[in-house]
């Protein structure tokens, strides 16, 4: 399995307060991702890295930020988490980019915003 | 707008028969094609690839099928088994990014 670590793994947290997930890895790959998982839409990207300090925003960015200080962490924070932004969050980790090869997940954050 | 579509939210298929879970995309510049499988409180895990210059790949029970004029592909899986129940997600490659469909939830019966 590719080191890929998801930190909480499970938080409840109240509306307007900040969140800050961690996303660590031990593979030194170049790209990694941010996605949510939501009933009726699957895996939406919210943003990715593809080297250190180098982040860019996917579909679903709004109200989101991130951090890549180095290669093996990547951080995601809601800024004043919203009950929309309750979610199961998805890290994952790619050697090059994806146009020849796969993506590893991590096994997922469960946010609840109450 | 969503570029990745998976219209069939459940399959239900016999032990041993063949599973077909289908995908249609809109973006004619994606040109890598992948099927993740998901459990329950797990992540995705890779399954198999497409590059868009072939028509077909296969791993033991799995082939993908692309069509390009149809902009569709399809996953077949033979013979099917109980533990091929799980979230099968549809993705397409553009440039760094990778766009996932809503998913199929197959579940293989004994």
């Amino acid at each position: 399995d590719a080191g890929i670590t998801q930190s909480p793994r499970h938080k409840v947290t109240e509306t307007g307060t900040p969140v800050t997930l961690r996303c660590h890895q031990t593979e030194n790959h170049r790209y990694m991702y941010w996605y949510r998982q939501d009933p009726g839409h699957g895996l939406r990207l919210i943003h990715y890295s593809y080297g250190v300090k180098d982040t860019d925003k996917g579909e679903v960015s709004d109200g989101y930020s991130v951090s890549r200080s180095k290669t093996e962490d990547f951080l995601l924070t809601l800024e004043s988490a919203t009950s929309s932004q309750t979610s199961v969050y998805f890290c994952a980790i790619s050697e090059s980019n994806l146009m020849n090869t796969e993506a590893f997940f991590g096994q997922g954050t469960r946010l609840t915003v109450v | 707008d969503q570029q990745v579509k998976q219209n069939s939210p459940s399959l239900s298929v016999q032990e041993g028969r063949i599973s077909i879970l289908n995908c249609d995309y809109t973006n004619s510049m994606f040109d890598y094609f992948l099927w993740y499988k998901k459990y329950p409180a797990e992540g995705p895990t890779f399954l198999i690839s497409i590059s868009s210059i072939k028509d077909k790949n296969e791993d033991g029970r799995f082939t993908v099928f692309l069509n390009k004029s149809a902009k569709h592909l399809s996953l077949h899986i033979v013979p099917s088994q109980p533990g091929d129940s799980a979230v099968y997600f549809c993705a397409a490659s553009e440039s760094e990014k990778l766009v996932f469909g809503k998913g199929t939830k197959l579940t293989v019966n004994p």
